[in-house]
């Protein structure tokens, strides 16, 4: 069975300073997705930010960019300049065909 | 802009109750899944349903149900409801694989306590 680690149930860090989201996958597939979702307190989940495997470039948007170490099966989150609205449940999952694998989940507090 | 509506946003229920819970998605998407969220345990896939009338269990399908009869709704039946039902619900819905990223776009959850 594929499984998505996240390590860090919870994680805090000071406005506008960088935070990094840990997350480690295990997949016997080599055509996959990578996905970080966000959970605000409001509940709808949205997508954040998306990896293919195959592509060597990690994913960036805006403030927030992927560390995509494939052959370490590695997929972190780093949030640049935090913000009070990134405070959320953050999910790292993995897909393979029609199937979607999460992790536990990361609760990060934004500090003011 | 993709919707996915849940009918409700919280119910309580009794034990022993049918409960069904809603899903309605406005994207045309082959694929439609229910989640269940629970502390600490991450989202654990209870059904998924690629197709019209076609469903597949997931990795917790005990105790629950599912009926698909038309692309855009997708219902989960709880056919009686026990306490250790009490969760947060979340139905999602993605184009199949192959076909654009693979994202999944999610309502906004129903939480259901069962007394």
């Amino acid at each position: 069975a594929q499984t998505v680690t996240q390590s860090q149930p919870e994680m805090s860090v000071q406005e506008a300073e960088t935070v990094t989201l840990s997350c480690t996958y295990d997949t016997s597939e080599s055509d996959y997705y990578l996905f970080w979702y966000k959970q605000p307190p409001s509940r709808q989940m949205i997508l954040v930010i998306r990896q293919e495997a195959y592509k060597q470039q990690n994913a960036t948007e805006n403030r927030f960019s992927v560390n995509f170490q494939k052959a370490a099966k590695s997929f972190s989150l780093k949030i640049s300049d935090s913000q009070l609205g990134d405070a959320a449940m953050y999910f790292c999952a993995n897909s393979t065909g029609n199937q979607f694998y999460f992790g536990t989940g990361t609760s990060l507090t934004v500090i003011p | 802009d993709v919707k996915v509506t849940q009918s409700s946003r919280y119910l309580v229920k009794r034990t022993g109750e049918k409960v069904f819970l809603e899903c309605v998605q406005d994207m045309d998407h082959e694929n439609m899944f229910w989640y269940r969220q629970d502390p600490g345990l991450g989202l654990r896939l209870i059904y998924f349903s690629y197709d019209v009338k076609m469903k597949e269990k997931g990795d917790i399908p005990e105790g629950y149900s599912v009926s698909r009869e038309k692309k855009e709704r997708f219902s989960l039946i709880l056919e009686s409801a026990s306490t250790n039902q009490t969760s947060m619900y979340l139905c999602a819905s993605s184009f199949p694989s192959g076909a654009f990223t693979g994202e999944l776009f999610f309502g906004e959850g129903s939480r259901l306590t069962v007394l």
